[in-house]
């Protein structure tokens, strides 16, 4: 099955702990994305990339880092200095950023402890 | 002002009703616009792309309207399958990326 693929679905974060939350596509997309969604609040871009290698901070991405080495791989992580954490993290792809048509993994919910 | 505004809603509605959302974007470089849906807790899903020129999905009617600066979408004989939260996203690729949600709009429809 082609598709976006987040783990976990659910994740804890300690006080003072970085975390990671993976993101697969098997869809041979360029460009590949990190939103994070908060209750009645529309999805707010964190980072992008439009290629392996090469990404870009979107409008929130104080406290959070990425990394693009493989074109099907785009883990965000969740650093200490992202003092509000708790959201519904959303990844997306598509063929590229010109007319995108975004898809979208089903997502990981953050909590803190 | 936000950049997509959309009404929160909820809009209530019975089986069998026509029901439309509208959408405002203030940046006037825009240029690809789309409509998705949500459901509960769940990723948003692409619902239609949507046109100067207008287009029809079946049920699902969208509408751009650039001099204005609004996107509509208008939903014939909604079923209850219908209810979720309809997102519509304005995004521009040239001078620079960016792409904005809005917070979406609930749909309940009731039988």
């Amino acid at each position: 099955d082609g598709g976006i693929t987040q783990s976990p679905k659910y994740l804890f974060r300690k006080e003072g702990q970085n975390v990671t939350l993976s993101c697969e596509q098997n869809l041979n997309h360029d460009a590949m994305y990190w939103y994070r969604q908060d209750p009645g609040q529309g999805l707010r871009l964190i980072y992008y990339s439009q290629i392996v290698n090469d990404f870009q901070k979107g409008d929130i991405a104080e406290g959070y880092s990425v990394s693009r080495e493989k074109k099907e791989s785009f883990p965000l992580t969740v650093t200490s200095a992202q003092k509000n954490p708790t959201a519904f993290y959303l990844c997306a792809s598509s063929i590229g950023t010109a007319k995108n048509i975004q898809y979208f993994g089903a997502g990981t919910r953050l909590s803190v402890l | 002002r936000k950049e997509v505004e959309q009404d929160p809603g909820p809009f209530n509605v019975p089986e069998g009703a026509t029901v439309a959302f509208n959408c405002t974007y203030s940046n006037s470089a825009s240029q690809s616009f789309f409509w998705y849906r949500q459901d509960c807790r769940k990723e948003p899903k692409l619902l239609m792309s949507v046109y100067s020129s207008g287009n029809e999905d079946g049920r699902f009617t969208a509408q751009l309207n650039r001099a204005s600066q609004y996107i509509s979408l208008l939903i014939r004989d909604s079923k209850l399958s219908d209810s979720a939260t309809y997102l519509c996203v304005v995004s521009q690729h040239t001078g620079g990326f960016k792409t904005i949600f809005g917070a979406g709009t609930r749909l309940f429809v009731k039988a």
